[in-house]
């Protein structure tokens, strides 16, 4: 089955730039789809189909992927963005089943 | 706007079977898959499972063939995950979610989750 890899963790300073990174093999070749989960909560989607942002995400959220990697990238980060967040694949390879990353602890300093 | 409302929160024994509901509304409940996903605690998250709720059809994920059970209600736009002969590594919160239009390829919307809790 196919494997996703993520940092455990990222730090960040207020207002800087945070990149998040997510590992599969040519995972170029899939769309990637990125959650962001504060703790206690359910996990919101903030990037579909690689880089694309549902109505409500601000712009500061962006995605890229190529290769072997995939990015979110948090612009201007603020405290808000405090949070766990998961790459997630589409495996139609089986029963149509989501693969997710470990995901990602974003810490702002 | 899109709601998924779960059931609360459960305590069972080991061996013992669950059932968790998800209450679906703001949107056409037989147009999108509802997706099941868990949550230990401190950990990552875990598919389960999906359900169409047109068709009825189902897709569950390997680790659970056997003990799970996806079901929905379309009169009441309600989609059920019943787990059975639970153990103790089966507490976790239990997510449902809607799968996005034209291939469920991932979770547009979520429920608040449902904690089960398997203690003897």
């Amino acid at each position: 089955s196919y494997v996703l890899t993520q940092a455990p963790s990222v730090s960040v300073a207020p207002g800087q730039t945070a990149s998040i990174a997510c590992g599969g093999d040519n995972i170029g070749s899939r769309n990637v789809h990125w959650y962001q989960q504060r703790p206690g909560q359910a996990p919101v989607l903030v990037i579909y189909d690689d880089s694309d942002r549902p109505s409500g995400i601000p712009e500061r959220f962006s995605g890229s992927n190529s290769g072997n990697t995939a990015t979110l990238t948090i612009s201007r980060v603020e405290a808000g963005d405090e949070a766990d967040y998961y790459c997630q694949v589409w495996d139609s390879s089986t029963d149509r089943y989501y693969v997710f990353g470990p995901g990602t602890t974003v810490t702002v300093l | 706007q899109v709601q998924l409302v779960q059931s609360g929160a459960e305590v069972t024994k080991p061996g013992a079977s669950v059932k968790v509901s998800c209450k679906a509304s703001g949107y056409t409940f037989n147009s999108h898959e509802i997706n099941w996903v868990r949550q230990a605690n401190g950990q990552g998250l875990e598919f389960m499972g999906w359900i169409h709720p047109n068709s009825g059809n189902t897709g569950y994920a390997q680790k659970f063939q056997g003990r799970i059970t996806m079901t929905r209600n379309t009169a009441i736009t309600t989609a059920y995950l019943e787990l059975s002969s639970l153990r103790f590594e089966d507490t976790a919160v239990y997510y449902c979610a809607r799968g996005a239009y034209g291939g469920n390829r991932w979770a547009q919307d979520w429920g608040q989750g449902t904690l089960v809790t398997v203690s003897s």
